[in-house]
């Protein structure tokens, strides 16, 4: 059974930028959340997504979004990057909203010069 | 002060030693995570416990709801157990993920 899927796994852009980061959950997992992860702020949720609905959402200011489409696939978004968007961006699937062990991709490192 | 308080943030046994990592929390909890981070970033899932105790080969999690309070406990520890261990809380309100700073073990052979 293949694991989570997370692409790009590097990736390196500028300020103001925008960046897409995908993530393919385990076949059957309807649920997929996101996390970033820094040095300075450790791990901290971003989103979680069940059928195609947003369920929850973290502190995050509006450039970060995401959505998640009928094959459970879902995507984030930074829009107008800033320095301290730079970060390891992890998602994690599930069976089910809010309940069940949860299955981490390998990540996207995302560097913003 | 932290909703999830892990202690210590740093440890360095001898292979073979018993070790013990403590997470503290605040808040009304479904469900409390334990996870194992190496080198390079990817994360795997260790425990999920809502009460009780887990056990999994040399890895034992346990819980206490009424004191907020969870430990992982690794026995006959290897050097292969070099990670960062991160306890994670599935809060009641919200049912967001609320993530401790993670403790870096290192076993020395």
């Amino acid at each position: 059974k293949a694991g989570v899927t997370q692409t790009p796994r590097y990736l390196i852009k500028t300020r103001g930028q925008q960046v897409t980061l995908s993530c393919s959950p385990i076949s059957g997992h309807r649920s997929v959340s996101w996390y970033q992860q820094t040095p300075g702020q450790g791990l901290q949720f971003l989103f979680e997504y069940f059928s195609e609905t947003q369920r929850n959402k973290g502190n995050f200011p509006g450039r970060f979004s995401g959505r998640q489409f009928s094959n459970s696939r879902s995507e984030m978004n930074v829009s107008t990057l800033e320095l301290g968007d730079s970060a390891l961006y992890l998602c994690a699937s599930s069976l089910s909203w809010g309940t069940g062990e949860l299955f981490f991709g390998e990540g996207s490192r995302l560097t913003v010069l | 002060k932290n909703e999830v308080e892990q202690s210590p943030q740093n440890l360095t046994a001898q292979e073979g030693e018993f070790i013990t990592i403590n997470c503290s929390y605040s808040v009304g909890i479904s469900a409390l995570h334990w996870l194992q981070q190496h080198p390079g970033g990817g994360i795997v899932s260790l425990f999920m416990l809502s009460s009780g105790k887990k056990k999994h080969g040399r890895l034992i999690a346990t819980i206490n709801i009424q004191e907020k309070h969870s430990s992982l406990h690794i026995t006959a520890s290897h050097p292969r157990d070099s990670a960062v261990y991160i306890c994670a809380v599935k809060e009641t309100s919200g049912s967001r993920l609320t993530f401790g700073e993670g403790t870096q073990l290192t076993v020395n052979p």
